[in-house]
């Protein structure tokens, strides 16, 4: 499978843009990108996903670099609700597996 | 409309014994996926059971098995466990037969199981 390399962590402000990050040079041109999120003592939740073009939906937006070797979840406006460890995830199209890594750590400061 | 849940909340076990944790997905799915989560580590693929047969497996030994009812309930079935069995073990479902590439995987809060 593909690997993803996340920074282990990051800080925000509330109410400031947050963009986090994936790196996913291995990618395959049949793996998707997948982002779910694990708010502290909760199962992890979805976020969003993407195979080529970017996406958008009410939780955030996801920015893929050209050559797909590269993500970025994007949250317009982050609350204290969004701390949370982001994990991003390559999904083959034939797989059902989500493969998590250590994910990001983010902590958003009032 | 309820989502996943996960019966026990939380379990103590001794090195030795044997362990069924249990798993009801969200309404309108027929897929459940297991996970183990060790403390400060992303979730592990366990196994993930479509139409009551085990579809796909992680990387775990065959003390780990499992069984999915005809309602699409799933149990979690671990046998001679061990102190490194101790983790939160999560249960996901999602739609009818897609897999994970174009679906939410809806989690459940898990069952933290320590083993002692």
């Amino acid at each position: 499978d593909a690997k993803t390399t996340q920074p282990n962590s990051m800080e925000s402000n509330e109410e400031e843009p947050v963009h986090l990050p994936c790196n996913h040079s291995t990618i395959s041109g049949t793996d998707y990108i997948h982002w779910y999120r694990q708010l502290p003592s909760q199962g992890p939740e979805y976020v969003i996903h993407g195979l080529t073009s970017n996406v958008n939906n009410r939780m955030a937006s996801l920015a893929i670099a050209e050559d797909r070797k590269s993500s970025t979840l994007i949250l317009h406006r982050a609350t204290l609700r969004d701390a949370a460890v982001y994990y991003c995830i390559l999904i083959l199209y034939s797989g059902y597996a989500l493969n998590f890594g250590k994910g990001t750590s983010l902590l958003v400061t009032p | 409309d309820a989502g996943v849940t996960q019966s026990p909340t939380h379990l103590i076990k001794t090195r030795g014994q044997q362990v069924t944790l249990r798993c009801s997905p969200k309404s309108g799915h027929d897929t459940v996926s297991w996970y183990q989560q060790a403390l400060g580590q992303g979730p592990q693929f366990i196994f993930q059971y479509y139409e009551e047969e085990e579809r796909q497996r992680g990387n775990f030994p065959d003390r780990f098995s499992g069984h999915q009812f005809p309602n699409y309930s799933s149990e979690l079935n671990v046998n001679a466990l061990l102190l490194g069995d101790s983790a939160l073990y999560l249960c996901a479902s999602s739609s009818p037969g897609q897999g994970a590439i174009g679906d939410e995987q809806y989690f459940g809060p898990g069952t933290r199981l320590t083993v002692t």
